[in-house]
């Protein structure tokens, strides 16, 4: 079936460095796309999300970067902190219009001190 | 933000055993969704919990497993019913206010079945 998947299961950055972490999907359908970082015994913490008319958007230290073509989506963190090391997950909502949404396997980010 | 906190927060059971969480929201939303997490894998949707009806439940999931209800806007329960071990897994709940396009998780439930 359709799903949403990641190209790397774990990532590690050098602190200070940009962070990279890469997801596609497969369902064209899907108009609604969001981020969450899980820290080690919390639930997921809403990073930033994205909608399908849009390429990009920025928040705070974060970029998201979506390619419809190629069904790809990316979150770029700019100066990664330690405290940024977590698993991150994509979502998307696999219907246009929908609110449930589905996950990734999801990346697991190590940040290096 | 949405505050969400859940109860238990964790629980070890028997097995045949059931257990019922709870989820309670600080403000009234629109959409409450139960997801499983296994150990360490991603989050699966269980269900959308519907105030005043039955639950929408996704493929693989069914009602007499995992009842939920959802008395009002603010508060929903999912029960894990005939425990075995393969149940145990992170369970939580998330919250969509449509106005602020973001869905919100609890902190969740750690089960463990023996």
């Amino acid at each position: 079936g359709e799903s949403v998947g990641l190209h790397l299961p774990t990532l590690s950055v050098q602190e200070g460095d940009n962070s990279i972490i890469n997801c596609a999907y497969s369902n064209s359908a899907s108009d609604y796309f969001i981020w969450y970082k899980q820290e080690s015994g919390k639930g997921p913490q809403f990073i930033i999300d994205i909608r399908s008319n849009m390429d990009k958007r920025q928040g705070q230290r974060v970029t998201v970067l979506l390619n419809k073509t190629v069904k790809h989506l990316s979150l770029q963190i700019a100066a990664t902190q330690p405290g940024d090391s977590a698993v991150y997950f994509c979502a998307e909502n696999m219907e246009t219009g929908a609110n449930n949404l589905f996950f990734g396997t999801g990346t697991r980010l190590t940040v290096i001190p | 933000s949405a505050v969400i906190s859940q109860k238990p927060s964790r629980d070890i059971c028997q097995r045949g055993t059931s257990l019922t969480i709870q989820c309670q929201v600080d403000s009234q939303v629109t959409m409450m969704f139960w997801y499983r997490q296994q150990p360490g894998q991603s989050l699966t949707l269980i269900a959308t919990a519907n105030q005043g009806s039955e639950a929408t439940y996704e493929s693989g999931f069914v009602i007499d497993k995992f009842p939920i209800s959802r008395p009002n806007l603010t508060f929903s329960t999912l029960t894990v019913s005939n425990m075995s071990p393969e149940d145990s897994s992170i369970y939580l709940c998330s919250v969509d206010r449509l106005a602020y396009n973001e869905q919100f998780f609890g902190p969740g439930t750690r089960l463990t079945v023996l």
